[in-house]
């Protein structure tokens, strides 16, 4: 089947520095979705990608789609303590009619 | 309703019972997915409904595990002769039918499951 690479697996970082995290397939994608989970909860949507090139910030946060379809990051800036959590990407490709999800960067945000 | 709803959000039961867990997707979502995700793990893809058409059980374990979707509406996930391995929390999530465009898909609080 498809497969989401995401990475980095783990991060570790001081309060105050900027994150960033990125998923790529072999395959083209439609949509890029990224997620976040809290200790206990599920995961809740962060920000949506529709069009190649796009470019979207939600607060400190910003993904872009890729130019090539096969790939998204998710950038964090000037992390703080309630960042801690994972991290999901989540790709739509029409051609397999499915969502395939990433296996989850897992932030730590030291105070 | 406003967001996916699972019940029951925790169970515990002993090894060998059958559990059912409840799933409700948001209001008008004709797709509707399982994931099962074991501490510290990624989502593992369990069945996947879409409307009226047969659903996609290939992600399903074993045998022991079925769902079924009602009136296009709430879902239940059964799991038969629970095993400790089972013990997992089992997420349901909804969205708008599977190509359209500007589609996302909403996940529910979990369902968390322990056999003892």
């Amino acid at each position: 089947g498809q497969q989401l690479n995401q990475s980095p697996q783990s991060m570790f970082i001081q309060e105050g520095e900027d994150v960033s995290m990125n998923c790529t397939s072999s395959s083209i994608f439609n949509t890029w979705l990224w997620y976040k989970q809290d200790p206990g909860e599920g995961p809740v949507l962060l920000i949506a990608l529709y069009k190649a090139g796009e470019l979207t910030s939600n607060g400190r946060l910003t993904a872009q789609f890729g130019i090539t379809r096969k790939d998204s990051f998710l950038n964090i800036s000037a992390s703080i303590p309630s960042d801690v959590g994972i991290y999901f990407c989540a790709g739509l490709t029409f051609f397999f009619n499915k969502f395939y999800f990433g296996s989850g960067t897992k932030l730590n945000v030291k105070p | 309703g406003a967001g996916v709803s699972q019940s029951p959000s925790n169970k515990v039961t002993e090894k060998g019972k059958d559990v059912e867990l409840r799933c409700d997707p948001i209001s008008g979502h004709t797709a509707l997915y399982w994931y099962r995700q074991s501490l510290g793990q990624g989502l593992e893809f369990l069945i996947y409904f879409q409307g009226n058409s047969a659903p996609d059980k290939s992600g399903l374990p074993s045998d022991r595990f079925s769902a079924e979707r009602t009136g296009g509406s709430v879902s239940t996930l059964t799991i038969q002769r629970t095993q400790q391995e089972d013990s997992a929390v089992y997420l349901c999530a909804s969205s708008l039918e599977l190509g359209r465009v500007g589609n996302t898909i909403y996940f529910g609080e979990g369902s968390w499951l322990t056999v003892v």
